[in-house]
Order: C-alpha cells, then sequence, then structure tokens
C-alpha cells in the first residue's frame, strides 16, 4: 500500500508569492494534519481536517490555510510568503477522529525555501 | 501548557554500544508521550508510545522507553546501536485527547560510528 504522498518535494519561492502543497493520504485514511518544521527544530502543528471539516488549528498567521478534498487529500495554502516560511512542511494521516489512540503516518514533507 | 526538553542535540556512539537519548517532559494532566524516528528525506515514523498503561514500552528495532513520573522523564533505549540506527530522534507529549495538541521536541541526531 502507498503510504502518505506529498507534491512537490521541493520548492523555491520569493518572498511576497503564494505556495500551494498538496497531500494525499493512506487509503482509508480520513483525517489529515499539517506540520511545519524549521531546520533544527522539532514539528509544529498547523491544521488539522477531517472528514473535510477543520479540526484544530496552531498558533499560526492567517496567511496559512488549508482544506480538504472528497477523497480526503489535502491542500496547504500559505499567501505573501516570508523568509521565516522556509521549512519542511509534513503531511500526516490518520485512520479517523483526532485522538492519540489513531495513529499518525507521516508523508516525506515538502521542502520550501524562500528567498 | 505541554512541553518536551530534548537533552542533547547530538549523540554519537559506536555500533553495539548502548543508546540512550533523554527526552524530560512538563504537562499539567497525565501525558501520554511518543517517541519518533526520522530518516534522511522521510517522514516521521512512530518509534513507540506511552498512554498511561505498562511504565515500560517497547518499541520497533529493538527500541524502549520508561516513563517515570517522580523524574518526569521519557528516555529512550537500545542495548546495542546498529549503522541503520543513524536518523534523528523526536520526542512529543500530548495530554491524549487530541493529536492537534502533540508537542514535539527539537530533536536528537543520533550518529554511530563503525
Amino acid at each position: 500500500d502507498a503510504g502518505v504522498t506529498q507534491s512537490p518535494t521541493h520548492l523555491i519561492k520569493t518572498r511576497g508569492q503564494h505556495v500551494t502543497l498538496r497531500c494525499s493520504p493512506i487509503s482509508g485514511h480520513k483525517s489529515v494534519s499539517w506540520y511545519q518544521q524549521v531546520l533544527g527544530q522539532g514539528p509544529q502543528f498547523i491544521f488539522q481536517y477531517y472528514e473535510k471539516e477543520e479540526r484544530g488549528r496552531g498558533n499560526f498567521p492567517d496567511r496559512f490555510s488549508a482544506r480538504q478534498f472528497p477523497n480526503y487529500s489535502s491542500e496547504l495554502n500559505v499567501n505573501a510568503l516570508l523568509l521565516g516560511d522556509s521549512a519542511l512542511y509534513l503531511c500526516a494521516s490518520s485512520l479517523a477522529g483526532t485522538g492519540v489512540a489513531y495513529e499518525q503516518y507521516f508523508g516525506p514533507g515538502t521542502r520550501l525555501t524562500v528567498t | 501548557a505541554q512541553s518536551v526538553t530534548q537533552l542533547g542535540s547530538h549523540v554519537s556512539v559506536s555500533e553495539g554500544a548502548l543508546v540512550l537519548l533523554r527526552c524530560n517532559y512538563s504537562s499539567s494532566v497525565p501525558p501520554y508521550l511518543f517517541w519518533y524516528v526520522q530518516y534522511p528525506n522521510q517522514g516521521l515514523q512512530l518509534l513507540l508510545k506511552y498512554t498511561s498503561a505498562a511504565t515500560l514500552v517497547k518499541g520497533i528495532n529493538g527500541f524502549e522507553a520508561e516513563f517515570k513520573k517522580s523524574e518526569t522523564s521519557f528516555h529512550l533505549t537500545k542495548p546495542s546501536a546498529h549503522m541503520s540506527d543513524a536518523a534523528e530522534y523526536f520526542c512529543a507529549v500530548s495530554d491524549g485527547r487530541n493529536n492537534n495538541d502533540m508537542r514535539f521536541g527539537a530533536g536528537t541526531r543520533l550518529t554511530v560510528k563503525p
């Protein structure tokens, strides 16, 4: 079975631009979460979507938004990019719900560089 | 608020030696604790988790961790390091209700020398 897939793998953008990152969860998984991992730090929670509804939001500005599609894939959008948005963006899927009983499976991430 | 502190950003051991990666947590409620491993250019993989059952938790690849409430610690150990264990390791804490509140440490890079 395919794991969590993310596209693109690498991306270079200029300050002020917009970016869209994509995630396909494991087949059958209905929950998708997004994390930002800045170099040298652990992942930080950005969003969780379950059954196409936002179920959680981390401490990130409104420039960050996301959505989940009927096939449970997800997009993360970031507007007005800043240098500090440079990071590895991880997507994780889980079978259902939001509780820790549901193990999260992480994708390989998208490396975003903002110049 | 919950948080974890991983002591040592880099740990180097010889192949066959004991691996000890340290994690201390802070939580106002009984915590759920996790160890994840991240290999280069890959996502995080769950090694093991503590969810208030047995204090000694066994995970994949021969790793285990012991929850010590008195020391607020959840250190990761492996009796004998293998070259394939070289990776970044993350400790994380949650209040158990919601994956959204999982807080990760800064990570420890493990190097295994031949």
